[in-house]
């Protein structure tokens, strides 16, 4: 299995929305409605903010959302804030109960 | 609120084994509910699953690792454990444990970073 593709940097100025792809191949994003999206400050666990495809976890505000076309995922940040300036990886269910994950996006608010 | 806590030697040598263990609280690992999962980080670089184990003690492990990996469960102290056979440099990375299901991780412990050098 492969990693997903992920473009390596992002960034947006406060207050705009920003997007990060994510491409998989027909065998993983493709196939399965399970694409996930982490969020990752430096030196601290993953946080999960997005999980099939286009739900939340509690706590996580509405400013998250996720989608999917085709064999691409994409995670849009509404309202870019000071604090949201982290890496972001996605990740899929790839059949067989295995997981893969993206090469990770690294976010920056201007 | 679950809490995982991950521990173990900080430094393997080259060919050795790396041994990691999970503490559980505020969840029970024995949960039908959930899947217990080892994901890994080398420094600078971005997130590898390297399996999970669920309710049933069943396993499931990322393909290109998995002739080198057992994960086990240890009802008892409410924790599971990882072991990486045969190390090399290429290991070197933050091991996390985490809880979930089959397709994402929703608590993560905070990481032990494992140094593979002679």
């Amino acid at each position: 299995q492969s990693a997903l593709t992920q473009p390596p940097s992002a960034s947006g100025s406060p207050g705009q929305s920003v997007t990060i792809s994510c491409t998989g191949t027909s065998s993983d994003v493709g196939f399965y409605n399970f694409v996930s999206w982490y969020q990752q400050h430096p030196g601290k666990a993953p946080k999960l903010m997005i999980y099939e495809v286009s739900k939340r976890p509690s706590g996580v505000p509405d400013r998250f959302s996720g989608s999917k076309s085709g064999n691409a995922a994409s995670l849009t940040v509404s309202g870019l804030q000071a604090e949201d300036e982290a890496d972001y990886y996605c990740s899929s269910y790839a059949g067989s109960n295995n997981l893969v994950f993206g090469g990770g996006t690294k976010l920056a608010v201007l | 609120q679950v809490q995982l806590q991950e521990s173990g030697p900080g430094l393997v040598k080259p060919s050795e084994t790396l041994s990691l263990t999970c503490t559980v609280s505020g969840g029970s690992v024995s949960s039908g509910t959930y899947y217990w999962s080892w994901i890994r980080q080398p420094p600078g670089k971005g997130l590898e699953w390297i399996g999970f184990i669920y309710h049933s003690g069943s396993t499931n492990y990322n393909p290109s690792l998995k002739s080198r990996v057992t994960i086990s469960g240890d009802t008892s102290k409410n924790q599971f454990s990882l072991k990486l056979t045969s190390v090399t440099a290429a290991d070197t990375a933050v091991y996390y444990c985490a809880r979930g299901n089959w397709n994402h991780c929703d608590s993560w412990g905070q990481g032990v970073l494992v140094t593979v050098s002679s």
